[in-house]
Formats: C-alpha cells, structure tokens, sequence
C-alpha cells in the first residue's frame, strides 16, 4: 500500500553540486510527473514521462534532467544545482486521464546554499 | 494556455464558521476540474473531481461545485481538522494527462 515514494526526503546541497531525485510507484501507472512547489508559485510541472523510456518537458524544466528507465521509478537530476532550486519537489503518477488526476508522493526539501 | 487562479490566498475561519474559496479557470476544453487538499509536509491529497457546469459533489463538510467559469469549495460548519491548503487543479483537452494548479488557498479553522 505505498503509491508513491521519493527519496530522500530532505538535503541540502552546496552550489554547483549534483543530485538525484528518486521516485518510486507500485500501482502500474503509465504516467508520472515532476512538480516543484514554491510561496506565492503554486505547483510546477518541470518534466514528466508519458511511459517508461519516454520524457516530456514541463513548464519550468531548465536546469533538471529526468530519466524513466523502468516504468516504476522516474528520475529527476540536478546536474550543477544553484540556489533558484531550493524548493520542495512532489513527484506524482497517474494513468491516463485518471478521474482522480494524480497520486502524489510526499516530497522532497531541497535546499542549495 | 490553461490558468487557475483561486481566491483568498488565506482565509481564517472560527469553528462553525461557514465559507467558500474560490477557483476562477481559463482552459480549451474542460476535462476535469480537481480538487486536493494539502496538509503541511505532505503532498497533495485528491477529494474531487467535477467535469461539467452544474456538477456538484459532497464529502463530509465540503461540497464542490462548477461553473463554465469557476468553481467554489463549501466548507460547513468547519471544525480545526480542516485546516490545511486547498488547490484546484484542470485538465483541458490540449493538456493530454497533464493537470495546471493554482497557488492554493491556506485555510486556518481555530476552535
């Protein structure tokens, strides 16, 4: 009964270092999503995948690469993190146009200093 | 472009003290308007969905209803537990399984 896990949960990362985001689904969902949510911007989709091998750019993708190897797990990768990327990142699921939207994960707080 | 935009930013209620929020959308094509609630430190948590003007639906103390324009979350008679951000959501028939959020309204309910 899991639905949608990422790891970690909270870092904090130096400017200019690297990371990578986990997020993991048990449900079979075709779709998954990356958000970030920041005060006073609401939710932002930055990439999100269609199907496993499959990637899509979202409204704020600059900065982030993803990658869906298996249809379970959705990467989400920083490569030089800056400070404009601290923020709290949801990863979701979905199938297609479920009538429930999405099953979210319950984030990760990134902090870059 | 699809755009959300929900009103207030924040509402402060008593307990027992009735309200709605807002949310005003601008989509090609509705195909589902959604509401979540957040609780802090927690991802979003669906409770409706509601696809055409007229539609309402019921949980509890909350009843969501939709216009061609906008759509209102009630909340009655609200009790502490129901503190927490609303958001609404749509799905337009451009956006393929793809949802546009608004900012959210924080709703503070004290006893």
């Amino acid at each position: 009964n899991a639905g949608v896990t990422q790891t970690p949960k909270f870092r904090v990362l130096k400017t200019g270092q690297s990371m990578t985001l986990l997020c993991a689904q048990d449900m079979n969902h075709e779709y998954m999503y990356w958000y970030r949510q920041d005060p006073g911007m609401g939710l932002r989709l930055i990439h999100y995948s269609v199907g496993e091998g499959t990637t899509a750019k979202g409204e704020v993708p600059d900065g982030y690469n993803v990658s869906r190897l298996k249809k379970q797990n959705f990467l989400l990768g920083l490569e030089s993190a800056a400070p404009s990327q601290t923020s709290v990142y949801f990863c979701a699921s979905s199938f297609w146009k479920d009538s429930y939207g999405y099953t979210f994960g319950s984030g990760t707080r990134l902090t870059v200093v | 472009e699809d755009q959300v935009t929900q009103s207030p930013e924040a509402l402060r209620l008593q307990e027992g003290e009735s309200s709605s929020l807002n949310c005003s959308y601008t989509v090609s094509g509705l195909r589902g308007l959604f509401w979540y609630r957040q609780d802090p430190g927690k991802g979003p948590e669906f409770l409706f969905t509601l696809y055409s003007a007229g539609e309402e639906k019921e949980k509890e103390r909350l009843k969501a209803t939709l216009t061609k324009k906008e759509s209102f979350l009630h909340i009655t008679a609200p009790k502490p537990e129901d503190s927490a951000t609303y958001l609404c959501a749509v799905r337009g028939e451009t956006s393929g399984s793809r949802l546009t959020f608004g900012e959210g309204t924080q709703l503070t309910v004290n006893p």
